[in-house]
Parts: structure tokens; sequence; C-alpha cells
């Protein structure tokens, strides 16, 4: 069973800060990893979909990594905004299935203007 | 190119009452996939439907939910005699196809069960 941890739990930094949100996932048989933001009373934005043969995607300032043998994946966010704040979820593919989606519970950022 | 929409927004209903959640996906795609977020929970995975066809449901509990995906209109998630911990927030994705490819999600329906 997929098991996906996200670490911290909530962070707080400064307007232009470069920070590193931190996914683990217990099951390495993925197909893809998506990363997510998720705001308040609102659904899920995908951010960035890393294939399992892939090593990163970049989308503006945000960078993410899979390293897919030790279950890892990080979101690189550079000289964040106030904007960004949001909580930010990470999403493996249940091992087995190319489809369905396992969510950790995701980081509350709060960019501090 | 409307997104992903959901209605309602809030549905509030009493106990033993049924709730429907409806789902229109974006336009052209034929997967659709509901999730359900309880208080304090990450997103679960709770059924995979494409027109007119159940692919997975492992994730539905296994009395009181049911969903369809018709051939014309929305997809429907079906909560019959609600109870209280039926409370929260159901979400739908879809996509283009199935697989390996990017889940567009909406905006939710908070469902609150009095």
């Amino acid at each position: 069973k997929q098991e996906v941890t996200q670490i911290p739990a909530a962070l707080s930094v400064p307007e232009g800060e470069n920070l590193v949100l931190n996914c683990s996932f217990t099951d390495s048989a993925i197909y893809n990893l998506q990363w997510f933001r998720q705001d308040p009373g609102k659904g899920l934005t995908s951010l960035l979909l890393i294939q399992s043969s892939q090593r990163e995607q970049t989308s503006g300032r945000l960078n993410a990594s899979l390293d897919k043998s030790s279950g890892r994946s990080t979101l690189y966010i550079a000289a964040s905004q106030p904007g960004d704040s949001a909580t930010y979820l990470c999403a493996p593919n249940s091992g087995g299935s190319n489809y369905k989606l396992t969510f950790g519970k995701g980081t509350l950022l709060t960019v501090n203007p | 190119n409307a997104g992903v929409m959901q209605n309602p927004r809030h549905l509030v209903r009493r106990r033993g009452q049924e709730a429907r959640l409806r789902c229109s996906p974006m336009k052209g795609h034929s997967h659709v996939y509901w999730y359900r977020q309880l208080p304090e929970e990450g997103l679960k995975f709770m059924v995979y439907l494409q027109k007119e066809n159940i692919i997975d449901e492992s994730g539905m509990p296994k009395e009181r939910f049911s969903a369809e995906f018709p051939k014309e209109g929305p997809s429907i998630l079906r909560i019959q005699q609600v109870v209280r911990g039926d409370s929260a927030a159901y979400f739908c994705a879809s996509s283009p196809q199935g697989g390996r490819e990017k889940l567009f999600f909406g905006s939710g329906t908070q469902l609150s069960v009095l």
C-alpha cells in the first residue's frame, strides 16, 4: 500500500526566499508523480508532472525532482512570492496503477510580504 | 475551455437523506475520477469511470455509495442515507485519456451532514 509523507507540515518564509518541500513515498513502483497546489476553498491545480523515467521537471520558478529508487521527490520554489501561499500536495500514482493517485497531507506554505 | 465543473459547491443534508454530486469533465475528456478529502486527511481515491463504464471502484465504500458517468451528461456521485462521517470535500478530476497524464481537478463539493 502506497503511503506518502510530506515534510514539513507547515512552512513560513519571507518573500524572496528560495525553499524546498519534501515528499517521500513507500512504494517506488510508480508511473509518475504530480505536485499540486490547493488554495482554501478551491480545487487542486496541477503544477508539475514527472514521469518515472525522468529526474526532474521545471516550470517557471518551480523545479521538481524525482528519485524513484529512494522514494523521494522535492519541489523547489525560487524567489517565493506571497501569491505562492497555499498547500502543496505530492501525489505519486499507486504501485500497479497508472491512474490512482495517493496524496500526502501536504505542506502549508505561507510567504510573508 | 472551461475547467472541470462541480456542483453544487456546498451541500447540506440531514442524516438519512441522499446526496447527489455532479461533475462535468473538461471538454474532450472522457475519463473521470472521484476523490474524497476527509477533515485532517489527504485526498483518497474513490472511483474511476469512463463513459458508461466503471473502471475501478476499489476506493468506494461498499454500501450507500455509487457513481455513474452516462453517455450524455455529467458524472454523478450518489450517497444514499448519509451519515455524519460522510461530511467531507468531494473532488472530481478528469483527463483526456486514462493513465500517465495530468489530472485536472474541479473545485470540489463540500458535503455537510447535520
